[in-house]
């Protein structure tokens, strides 16, 4: 089955634990991003990577991390969080644009509580 | 920058009825996608229905469909009949058609929420 995975689905830590969100997709899709939703804010694009070693900051980077070793992973790492960053996080995969249909998956979305 | 609009915060439609949810984007692009989410309780994003912006014909889903008007940049998508699984929040986003990094992300409206009323 076609999916994007992340894991944990569900994170309560406390200010200064460094924690990691991973993300996997078996699609071989060559763009992955990652977004979190705030209410009454939407999706905001926090990073992406356009192929293995690309990656640039999206519209919110600030307080976080990134890396694209592998094709189908592309983890989120906080390397200290905080408690502005209590939100809900969503890993998403695409073929690269210009090509297919355009269309993002998503995956089931991590609630990360940042005490 | 790509900017979308939705306006209203909420709306509530009577089971078995029609509803319209309105959607406008800002863009300078002449080639893109647009699309509306939906987002049960589950929060899982699902993809309800999509647009290419150089095709006239308004993209039909079975129950859902969409008036896509180009020049005034407005994306509405048309529930009909209703049911109480619609009860979600929706999202419209507009992505870049070009194959740039920047571009490349989905841009989101601040969402809707829909309740169906039985």
């Amino acid at each position: 089955e076609a999916q994007v995975t992340q894991n944990p689905r569900y994170l309560i830590t406390v200010t200064g634990k460094k924690l990691t969100v991973t993300c996997s997709q078996n699609m071989n899709h060559e763009y992955m991003s990652w977004y979190r939703q705030d209410p009454g804010l939407g999706l905001r694009q926090i990073y992406y990577s356009m192929n293995v070693e690309v990656t640039d900051k999206g519209d919110v980077p600030e307080g976080y991390k990134v890396s694209r070793k592998e094709k189908r992973n592309f983890p989120l790492i906080l390397e200290s969080p905080s408690p502005n960053q209590t939100s809900l996080y969503f890993c998403a995969s695409s073929r690269k644009t210009g090509t297919g249909r355009g269309e993002q998956f998503f995956g089931p979305g991590t609630r990360l509580t940042v005490l | 920058a790509q900017t979308v609009t939705q306006s209203q915060p909420e709306m509530s439609v009577q089971e078995a009825e029609t509803v319209t949810l309105s959607c406008t984007y800002d863009t300078s692009e002449s080639d893109y996608y647009l699309f509306w989410y939906k987002q049960p309780p589950s929060r899982q994003m699902i993809l309800v229905i999509r647009q290419e912006a150089y095709k006239q014909q308004n993209a039909t889903e079975n129950r859902f469909s969409v008036n896509f008007q180009k020049a005034a940049k407005s994306f509405s998508l048309k529930i009909s009949d209703s049911q109480l699984g619609d009860a979600a929040m929706y999202f419209c986003a507009y992505r870049s058609a070009g194959y740039t990094g920047a571009n490349s992300k989905l841009t989101f409206g601040k969402g809707i929420t829909l309740s169906v009323r039985p």
